[in-house]
């Protein structure tokens, strides 16, 4: 299955700031998923991003606050913008593979 | 939007002894995923289900994917300590995932 490296593993950042989180695949995906999972929570898909066009997101969420680069087939980026304490979560890259998805090992933020 | 619910949110098992997990969707899935997180780590598939009807066994787990393709159930037989974490089901509808709330399952030895 596919291996996904994800960074950073975790971070503790002021509120008011932003955070980018990278995910790199070890093959060429269509579709890389963004997920937030907040503690003790249930995954809650954030948006989907292709390569070469806008990302999809999803209800409640909105390019502004959460804005993602696909520059090729293989890599994303999801910033997390203007942060405050409520944004405190874990954060999931995910990709589609013939049966299920493989998830990166999360970025574990917490917004002081 | 589609919806999916599992129960119980938590479990509570004895060493050796089975349990049940269900989730229900509310609309038809084309197939329905379940996924382990361990305390501290990320989801890790486990199976798939496409079939109405369909189960499927491995090893102490058996998971079914009901006639109506609405819901599924995930047993675990002889449960040991290894079996802690968090299970979650995931209904697909076209390409996206909708993760049930999990059942964060402890074993007491």
């Amino acid at each position: 299955s596919a291996v996904i490296s994800q960074k950073p593993s975790r971070d503790i950042c002021q509120r008011g700031t932003s955070l980018t989180i990278q995910c790199q695949v070890d093959s060429q995906v269509t579709m890389m998923f963004w997920y937030r999972q907040q503690p003790g929570q249930s995954l809650t898909l954030i948006a989907t991003a292709n390569q070469g066009s806008e990302a999809t997101y999803e209800s409640g969420f909105v390019i502004d606050k959460f804005p993602i680069s696909r520059p090729n087939l293989t890599f994303s980026t999801l910033t997390v913008s203007n942060m405050s304490p409520e944004d405190s979560s874990i954060y999931l890259c995910s990709v589609e593979r013939t049966a299920g998805y493989t998830f990166g090992s999360g970025t574990r933020l917490t917004v002081v | 939007g589609q919806q999916v619910m599992q129960i119980p949110q938590y479990q509570h098992v004895q060493e050796g002894e089975d349990f049940t997990t269900y989730c229900n969707s509310s609309t038809t899935l084309s197939n329905i995923q379940w996924y382990k997180q361990r305390p501290g780590g990320h989801p890790v598939f486990l199976i798939q289900l496409v079939k109405s009807g369909e189960v499927k066994k491995q090893k102490r787990l058996t998971f079914q994917f009901g006639e109506a393709k609405k819901n599924s159930s995930l047993h675990i037989t002889a449960t040991q300590t290894t079996d802690v974490g968090t299970y979650f089901c995931a209904g697909a509808a076209g390409n996206k995932l909708t993760f049930g709330g999990g059942t964060r399952v402890l074993v007491k030895p």
